[in-house]
């Protein structure tokens, strides 16, 4: 079964708005990680929030995480074109067992 | 910088035919992942191995098997292949998690299979 469920599928945005990325997990988790993945390619480690962090920063990312609702967000500021890609949550499990959720497919728009 | 490098990019074989997909990583990750990846499905994990000769089933192993002879390889197999495992195929390692320190997974490019 997923650990995660993202939301939205898809989201459309003009470049310079924010994107905000919702996930839900099922399970206890370790931690909570976001990854990018461009068309076709591996995905890309974004962040990393553990599960006794409420919030992350890094750049232009903020990630939240509350345990008590088993959910996540992530949220892209001042998005670029260049940030179109799909983005998806794994929670870690014991064992360093990684599950994925489905994705959101975000496209910025020029 | 850590490399997860898959044997092929894209894979055409038959039904029936035994495949294997190779996996190879060169920093000494002791946990090594494959997930299938299909459209609206997102990853699903199949097998997961945390050190070598040892491994545990995903959420979807039927009609996989995995063999880790050596730290640093991770293969699957599919021991009949069937049109239904056509679909792009992704490996990852990571560290062991230390404490409440979680690791970062890495991917590699992926494969594509398409089984006909």
């Amino acid at each position: 079964s997923q650990q995660g469920e993202e939301d939205p599928q898809a989201l459309s945005i003009q470049e310079g708005e924010n994107a905000t990325m919702n996930c839900s997990y099922k399970t206890s988790i370790n931690n909570l990680q976001w990854y990018r993945q461009n068309s076709g390619r591996g995905l890309v480690h974004l962040i990393l929030i553990r599960s006794n962090e409420r919030e992350k920063h890094s750049g232009r990312l903020r990630v939240t995480l509350d345990t008590s609702k088993k959910s996540s967000s992530l949220l892209i500021t001042a998005s670029r074109a260049a940030d179109t890609a799909s983005y998806f949550c794994a929670g870690e499990t014991s064992g360093s067992r990684l599950t994925f959720g489905e994705g959101t497919q975000l496209t910025v728009n020029p | 910088d850590v490399k997860v490098t898959q044997s092929s990019r894209y894979l055409v074989k038959r039904t029936g035919e035994k495949v294997f997909l190779e996996c190879v990583q060169d920093m000494d990750h002791e946990n090594m992942f494959w997930y299938r990846q299909d459209p609206g499905l997102g990853l699903r994990l199949i097998y997961f191995s945390y050190d070598v000769k040892m491994k545990e089933k995903g959420d979807i192993p039927e009609g996989y098997s995995v063999s880790r002879e050596k730290k640093e390889r991770f293969s699957l197999i599919l021991e009949s292949a069937s049109t239904n495992q056509t679909s792009m195929y992704l490996c990852a390692s990571s560290l062991v998690r230390q404490g409440e320190y979680g690791t970062e997974a890495f991917f590699g490019q992926g494969t594509r299979l398409t089984v006909v």
